[in-house]
């Protein structure tokens, strides 16, 4: 069974600061995965995407490493801002066949930073 | 700009009761998703639309959910005899075709729905 677990759970940490959320993963055969940002009562927002032979991608703060091998990935946020908010959820997606690319979803870390 | 929406925002009914939630996709994209998304959860397949025909309807709970999308455009999700554990947040979701790599969900703001 495809499945996405993610860690922390839940996370606060002090404005300004860095701070690193795991995934892993089972999805398999694999595509590409995503890291999605969830305002609350927002629709999730899409940060990076990574397929299989890339390792790291940064957007802005953001910057995203996958291990393919090892079936990891993990988010890192840099000098981080109140408006980092979120729930942030990992979505795992198979490799496309031709038919319906069925994807799996994370349960999310959600970051607080406090001022 | 032309985004996902969702219409009503929030929905609060009484058990036993009908309710419809509908989801307009971004223009031009042909496949469209719903899930329901709980406190604390990732979002929760529900199903899947390639055009008109729901392509992918496994992740419905049971027979009191269905969905529509007639003109392969707007979608309805309607739930019947509504229980309190439908309780949660409903959000649609639209991309461009339904796989590749660079293929990217965009979603709405979602339903909330609370069965009182």
């Amino acid at each position: 069974k495809n499945q996405v677990e993610q860690s922390p759970q839940s996370l606060i940490i002090l404005e300004g600061k860095n701070c690193t959320l795991q995934c892993n993963y089972t999805v398999s055969p694999f595509s590409n995965l995503r890291w999605y940002k969830q305002d609350t009562g927002r629709g999730p927002v899409s940060l990076t995407i990574m397929t299989f032979s890339e390792n790291t991608k940064s957007n802005g703060r953001y910057t995203a490493t996958l291990d393919a091998d090892t079936k990891q990935s993990s988010l890192h946020i840099t000098a981080s801002q109140l408006s980092d908010s979120a729930s942030y959820i990992c979505v795992v997606s198979p490799s496309y066949s031709g038919g319906y690319q069925k994807v799996t979803f994370g349960t999310g870390t959600k970051l607080q930073v406090i001022p | 700009g032309a985004g996902v929406s969702q219409t009503p925002s929030n929905k609060v009914t009484e058990k036993g009761k009908y309710v419809e939630l509908r989801c307009d996709p971004i223009s031009g994209h042909t496949a469209l998703y719903w899930y329901r998304q709980s406190l604390g959860q990732g979002p929760e397949f529900l199903i899947y639309f390639q055009g008109t025909g729901a392509a992918d309807d496994s992740g419905l709970p049971n027979d009191r959910f269905f969905a529509v999308r007639p003109e392969g455009s707007v979608s309805t999700l309607k739930i019947q005899r509504t229980e309190r554990g439908d309780s949660a947040v409903y959000l649609c979701a639209s991309s461009f075709s339904s796989g590749g790599a660079s293929n990217e969900q965009f979603f709405g703001p979602g339903t909330r729905l609370t069965v009182l």
